[in-house]
């Protein structure tokens, strides 16, 4: 059974440009959520993918998007790069949307927005 | 969603059980108690969830008491390996996937 993989592992991006990360979920996963944590703290939900939509949002501002292909991969797009999106992003994928299923996490791409 | 209360951090022996406590005095009938680690520079791992029931698999044991306001993971012979911060978190199980983390608790595992 493959877990979650994400990449780049890293990732340095300037002010204002726009980044694209990528999550394989976990074989037999459908549903694919993203995270942001800021270093210490606790990961906060940006968004959650299931069926190609978008199922539920945190409080994150239209520039991040997010796309979920036939296979259940997902990309995280953040525009116009601020500084404050530095931090570690992670994917995390479960079964289905609903249910007591767990989430289970990749190790993240640490991005550093300079 | 409701609100978890943990210890910011505590220590323990190394093969000694830790007991991490955990409340949620405001939980509902329909929200589960998750625990998730997280282990330096990694993502968070699932460990156990329930609703109800005390369970109990390869990692840990999670023991919630009757009224469902608290509950404690245990592990069962700590290891340096374990030395990470522990998320308790309260969800309902419903199509908005979203888990709401808190501080956590920074577990330290000393030999």
């Amino acid at each position: 059974e493959t877990g979650v993989t994400q990449s780049p592992t890293h990732l340095i991006k300037t002010r204002g440009q726009q980044v694209t990360l990528r999550c394989s979920s976990q074989s037999g996963h459908n549903t694919v959520s993203w995270y942001q944590q800021a270093l210490g703290q606790g990961p906060q939900f940006i968004f959650q993918y299931y069926r190609e939509e978008e199922n539920g949002r945190g409080n994150f501002p239209p520039r991040f998007s997010g796309l979920q292909f036939p296979n259940y991969s997902s990309e995280l797009n953040v525009n116009a790069l601020e500084l404050d999106d530095s931090a570690l992003y992670l994917c995390a994928s479960s079964l289905d949307p609903a249910g007591d299923s767990p989430l289970h996490f990749g190790n993240g791409t640490r991005l550093t927005v300079t | 969603d409701a609100k978890t209360t943990q210890p910011p951090s505590m220590d323990c022996a190394e093969g000694r059980a830790a007991n991490l406590p955990c409340n949620h005095s405001t939980i509902s009938g329909n929200e589960y108690v998750y625990w998730y680690r997280q282990i330096h520079s990694q993502g968070p791992q699932y460990i156990i969830h329930g609703l109800k029931n005390n369970e109990t698999n390869e990692m840990a044991s999670l023991i919630i008491t009757e009224d469902r306001k608290s509950s404690t993971l245990i592990l069962p012979h700590a290891t340096l390996r374990d030395t990470a911060v522990y998320y308790c978190i309260v969800r309902v199980a419903s199509r908005d996937y979203k888990l709401s983390f808190g501080a956590g608790t920074t577990v330290t595992v000393r030999a």
